[in-house]
């Protein structure tokens, strides 16, 4: 049973490029949550999506971030013009309900650079 | 969203030793809780839900405290593998979904 799986791990963008990060929630999840941890900080919330649907994007800026999760594949996050300061761990996690009490399930996180 | 607030530490602590910390949450509608483990550039790992009668898995126990809003975690005999950070998540309740996380306790079990 495969876990949250998100690619790359790894992603390195010049400043202005875009990046498109992408995430596969366990088998049996319809709920997608996407966080973004700066270096010493703590996770934040940026949107949670169920399949075609964006239900919460309080935590996303308002500019350059979009998120998506289609009827079929993974869910991708996209950041245009991509600054210094969008350099971050970005964790995706999923659960299978929105149930109060259900834990979420984070994959290894893309850490993105930007240069 | 709500402030999930937790001591960031460090917390140095003999091996065998037990270790207790808290994290506070401002928004008393909060429904569920939970402590996540995470280890240095890892993503974060369920360590355990909080219930309200409060739980115990092993060497760790939870405990909730409506009253005064914070939950804790109670670590006995720690291990050297204990060493991480330790997150606070709270779901906040009130319509909003998903999880509210602390900036984490940074934990260090030393030989």
């Amino acid at each position: 049973n495969a876990g949250v799986m998100q690619n790359p791990r790894h992603l390195v963008r010049r400043r202005g490029q875009e990046a498109r990060l992408r995430c596969s929630p366990m088998k049996g999840h319809s709920h997608v949550y996407w966080y973004r941890q700066l270096p010493e900080e703590g996770l934040k919330f940026m949107v949670y999506l169920q399949k075609e649907n964006i239900i919460d994007e309080s935590g996303m800026p308002k500019e350059r971030f979009s998120a998506e999760f289609p009827k079929e594949g993974p869910s991708i996050l996209r950041i245009q013009q991509v600054v210094r300061g969008d350099s971050a761990a970005y964790f995706c996690a999923s659960s299978p309900s929105a149930a109060l009490n259900s834990p979420l399930h984070f994959g290894n996180g893309t850490r993105l650079t930007v240069t | 969203r709500k402030e999930v607030e937790q001591d960031p530490g460090p917390f140095n602590v003999p091996e065998g030793a037990t270790v207790a910390f808290n994290c506070t949450y401002s928004n008393s509608a909060s429904q569920s809780f939970f402590w996540y483990r995470q280890d240095c550039r890892k993503e974060p790992k369920l360590l355990m839900s909080v219930y309200s009668s409060g739980n115990e898995d092993g060497r760790f126990t939870a405990q909730l405290n409506r009253a005064s809003q914070y939950i804790s975690l109670l670590i006995r005999d720690s291990k050297l593998s204990d060493s991480a950070t330790y997150l606070c998540a709270v779901n906040p309740g009130g319509g909003a979904d998903g999880l509210t996380f602390g900036k984490g306790t940074h934990l260090i079990i030393q030989p």
